[in-house]
């Protein structure tokens, strides 16, 4: 079955710049989409097709794709950005979905 | 505001037919949209079920797709979720969502805020 790749964790010290990717063999050919969830909460989408953001989601998100690895890149990083974030897009037929397996994103 | 609410039992026995709600305010099923099931085993990932559209035709999950089957009722402005033969591997928080379609497929847009099912006897 097909998979998306994240990286466990990534920590940042606040102010700095946190990058965190997904990579997935059918990434050149689908969308990509993150979220954000804090413990206890339902995930927030905060990009969608790859480099979009939502209304009410701050400019220190962003998104970027280059061949099969996407990337959330938080500028600024500040204490309430402590979260897990999920990347999610589609199997190679577009017609299923498809989660990574979550990055924690720790600020010291 | 669409706001989504999960419904259903929150415990449920090994081998029987887990059974969830959606229920939908703020915005009408019947004029669109896909609209799904995602669950997330305790501390663990999430994983999609299934979506349907408010026609009736539906995507699951292959790894699920021969126990699941998701239903939508326009009339009462709900969908719904039934997950049969489940095991203690099925505890998990069931959000559903609504889901944007950007083309081939599309994301979730608005979430409820999950409802924990736990299985066992």
């Amino acid at each position: 079955s097909y998979e998306l790749t994240q990286p466990p964790s990534v920590s940042v010290s606040p102010g700095q710049t946190a990058r965190i990717t997904c990579s997935g063999d059918a990434l050149p050919k689908q969308y990509a989409y993150w979220y954000q969830q804090k413990p206890g909460q339902a995930p927030v989408l905060v990009i969608y097709k790859d480099s979009e953001r939502p209304s009410g989601i701050p400019e220190r998100f962003s998104g970027s794709s280059s061949g099969t690895t996407v990337t959330l890149t938080i500028s600024g990083v500040q204490a309430e950005d402590e979260a897990d974030y999920y990347c999610q897009s589609a199997d190679s037929s577009g017609t299923h979905v498809v989660f990574g397996g979550g990055t924690k994103l720790t600020v010291l | 505001q669409v706001q989504l609410q999960e419904s259903g039992p929150g415990l449920v026995k090994p081998s029987e037919t887990l059974s969830l709600t959606c229920a939908v305010s703020g915005y009408s099923i019947s004029s669109g949209y896909y609209w799904g099931w995602i669950r997330q085993p305790p501390g663990k990932g999430l994983e999609w079920i299934g979506s349907i559209y408010h026609s009736g035709s539906t995507y699951y999950n292959p790894s699920l797709k021969s126990r699941v089957t998701i239903s939508v009722d326009t009339s009462k402005n709900q969908f719904s979720l039934k997950l049969s033969s489940v095991t203690a591997a099925d505890t998990a928080v069931y959000y559903c969502a609504r889901f944007t379609v950007v083309t081939p497929l599309g994301y979730f847009d608005y979430w409820g805020q999950g409802t924990l099912v736990t299985v066992s006897s």
